[in-house]
């Protein structure tokens, strides 16, 4: 069964960057598919944010561009999130997911809650 | 970005009932080969979202037929028969035609 399990920092001060880490199991995620992070701010709006492809392309909403980078270790099953410059505005809870052919998600974590606060 | 819109904001039920979501996009959904990329989301308190429906009207592994999709272009239908308690909480459709994908902004379904 494929499972998603998202970790990270909890809370992050205004100017720094988040890591988060999504650890996949029971699919190696250099069979297929992509790799997503998505996030829900307070209010309940979804943002697809990017993934990284079974074969380690990227792609990013271009509204977060110059602040992401999604990257992965093969050998741990793991993809990760990096955002940087952060501000309150990227208070969320952070989900990752898995990307079917036909641009759906069909498996996702069970979410990391994140907040940016001095 | 394609604008998602979803109608009603919230949805009061009672069990038993039959309802309709709406989902409406800002340009069709439909690409060059024809091919319309909406799916459909339940998210619970406390759970990840999951998967409904894809391809506006695929029901995804283990999702019951009272769970059903509709439509075309820049016009989609969920609709639930017969609600039972463990369909509250919220819908959101997904748009995954054009980047970057979006979502609508969610329907909550809720007991009268």
């Amino acid at each position: 069964d494929v499972q998603l399990q998202e970790s990270g920092p909890g809370l992050v001060k205004p100017s720094q960057s988040l890591s988060l880490t999504c650890t996949v199991t029971g699919y190696s995620i250099t069979s297929d598919y992509a790799w997503n992070w998505i996030r829900q701010f307070p209010g309940n709006k979804l943002e697809w944010m990017g993934y990284i492809n079974y074969s380690g392309s990227t792609s990013y909403n271009p509204s977060l561009k110059s602040r992401i980078s999604i990257t992965r270790d093969t050998s741990k099953n793991q993809f990760f999130l990096q955002l940087n410059s952060v501000t309150t505005e990227d208070t969320a809870t952070y989900y990752c997911a898995r990307e079917e052919y036909e641009y759906y998600f069909d498996y996702w974590g069970q979410g990391t809650t994140l907040t940016v606060s001095s | 970005d394609v604008v998602v819109t979803q109608t009603p904001l919230s949805l009061p039920v009672s069990f038993g009932d039959q309802v309709s979501i709406s989902c409406r996009s800002s340009q069709s959904l439909a690409n060059s080969y024809g091919n319309t990329y909406l799916s459909w989301y339940l998210h619970k308190p406390g759970q990840s979202p999951q998967l409904l429906i894809y391809g506006i009207s695929n029901r995804f592994s283990g999702v019951p037929d009272r769970f059903s999709g509709s439509g075309s272009g820049t016009d989609f239908i969920l609709k639930i028969s017969t609600i039972k308690p463990e369909d509250l909480g919220m819908y959101y459709c997904l748009q995954g035609t054009h980047q970057p994908w979006t979502f609508g902004g969610g329907t909550k379904l809720e007991i009268k």
